[in-house]
């Protein structure tokens, strides 16, 4: 079936430091990919989205590229502040039968420190 | 800007008791989506509605779960016995439609402490 899976974490890093956030997928066919990012205290927000192969979706200073030979959509962000501490979550569309239903991946905690 | 809506924020219930969770999703989407996230883990797919018509409930445990969308607006998720392992997040989320490349907008959730 279909299956994300993301970089362990929890990730601890320095304000402006480069942030990546791994996450690769299985699905057939050729779903759609998506960031979606949980605030604490708050619901999912969609970061940013690509829905075929070679899309550079961004938003916010955060890029990832749907890499279909690699099936892979990883998460980078070139100077990390505070406000970005949040848990990160990689999901897709597989389309289909699947309807609109998304798959995520468990999720990485990132922490950012001054 | 406009939300989804759910409550309570909050519930602590015992085991075996009855419990129900509210979500009024964004004016005018005809998909609804409920969610559970245990605590570690990526949201899982419970029921899926277009209007009022379940389209994909094939993870919901339906000898004690129940949901409902009787005018497709406004929707309903119950757990009667709730168990211990039902502590999780329940998140409801809405769109325009159920499409493959569609944004999803998720509710605060409702964070279930079963005792």
């Amino acid at each position: 079936g279909d299956s994300v899976t993301q970089m362990e974490g929890p990730v601890t890093l320095s304000e402006e430091a480069f942030l990546t956030i791994n996450c690769t997928y299985t699905a057939t066919g050729y779903p759609s990919l998506f960031w979606y990012v949980q605030y604490p205290g708050e619901g999912l927000q969609l970061l940013l989205k690509a829905t075929k192969a070679d899309d550079k979706g961004s938003n916010k200073g955060f890029e990832a590229t749907y890499r279909k030979e690699t099936t892979s959509f990883h998460l980078e962000k070139g100077s990390v502040q505070v406000s970005d501490s949040a848990v990160y979550f990689c999901a897709l569309n597989a389309g289909g039968t699947s309807y609109g239903k998304l798959t995520f991946g468990q999720g990485t905690i990132l922490t950012v420190h001054p | 800007e406009a939300e989804v809506a759910q409550s309570p924020r909050y519930k602590i219930t015992e085991k075996s008791q009855a419990v129900a969770f509210w979500c009024d999703p964004i004016s005018g989407h005809a998909t609804l989506y409920w969610y559970r996230q245990i605590l570690g883990q990526g949201p899982e797919l419970l029921v899926q509605f277009q209007d009022e018509s379940v389209v994909d409930d094939s993870q919901l445990p339906k000898d004690r779960f129940s949901a409902e969308r009787l005018k497709g607006v406004d929707s309903t998720l119950k757990i009667q016995p709730a168990e211990l392992g039902d502590s999780a997040m329940y998140l409801c989320a809405s769109s325009l439609a159920a499409t493959q490349g569609g944004e999803q907008y998720f509710g605060p959730g409702t964070r279930l402490t079963v005792t």
